[in-house]
């Protein structure tokens, strides 16, 4: 079955740095990968999707790659501010006709001012 | 509405009892997605519906678990005689069917289930 992994321990980095987190998964290659952010005690939000014959998404600060040959994503936050700190879920959906997203535990992130 | 709506935000029950979590979707969303999420961990797939096809049951731990949903509109998740393992946040979220792999899906705040 499917497994994705993405980093337990807390991602610790100073304002105004760039934030990288990484999710690397196993088995077949998604149609489409997701990013989520996660807030505590509030459902997961929507940031960006990238589709498998994409490289690279851009939003605002965000961009995400996708390498189907390491089987991996990277999520970047440039400039990064104190109010991005919150956990960040990668989410793999196959495309088959059950549409069912599949998430990883997330990575927390902290923004020191 | 505006945004997907679930309720209680928090229930305690007794081991053994049942209770029953609620989930209203956005408006025009054709597809329903149960989650389950222990503390600090990742979202766990129960259950999907699309429409008025049949749903996938296929994450759903064990009969004690049941969900339904009439047409395209509220959700209910029924847990039969409460388990402290049952005891976590349950998540609902909505999408158009085409608009989850544009947009996303859209996830209500949940239901945080406590079994004492």
């Amino acid at each position: 079955s499917q497994k994705i992994e993405q980093n337990s321990e807390a991602l610790n980095i100073q304002e105004g740095k760039t934030a990288t987190l990484t999710c690397n998964y196993t088995n077949y290659s998604p149609a489409y990968l997701q990013w989520y952010r996660q807030d505590p005690g509030r459902g997961p939000v929507f940031l960006l999707l990238i589709r498998e014959n994409e490289k690279e998404k851009r939003k605002e600060r965000l961009k995400v790659t996708f390498d189907t040959t390491l089987k991996q994503s990277l999520f970047h936050i440039t400039a990064s501010q104190p109010a991005d700190s919150a956990t960040y879920l990668c989410a793999l959906l196959r495309g088959d006709s059950s549409y069912k997203l599949i998430f990883g535990s997330g990575t927390r992130l902290l923004v020191r001012p | 509405g505006a945004g997907v709506s679930q309720s209680p935000s928090n229930k305690v029950t007794e081991k053994g009892k049942d209770v029953e979590l609620r989930c209203d979707p956005i408006s025009g969303h054709t597809a329903l997605y149960w989650y389950r999420q222990r503390l600090g961990q990742g979202l766990e797939f129960l259950i999907y519906f699309q429409g008025n096809s049949a749903p996938d049951k296929s994450g759903l731990p064990s009969d004690r678990f049941s969900a339904e949903r009439t047409g395209e509109s509220v959700s209910t998740l029924t847990i039969q005689r409460t388990q402290q393992e049952d005891s976590a946040v349950y998540l609902c979220a909505s999408s158009s069917s085409s608009s989850g792999t544009v947009y996303g899906y859209t996830f209500g705040s949940g239901t945080r289930l406590t079994v004492v």
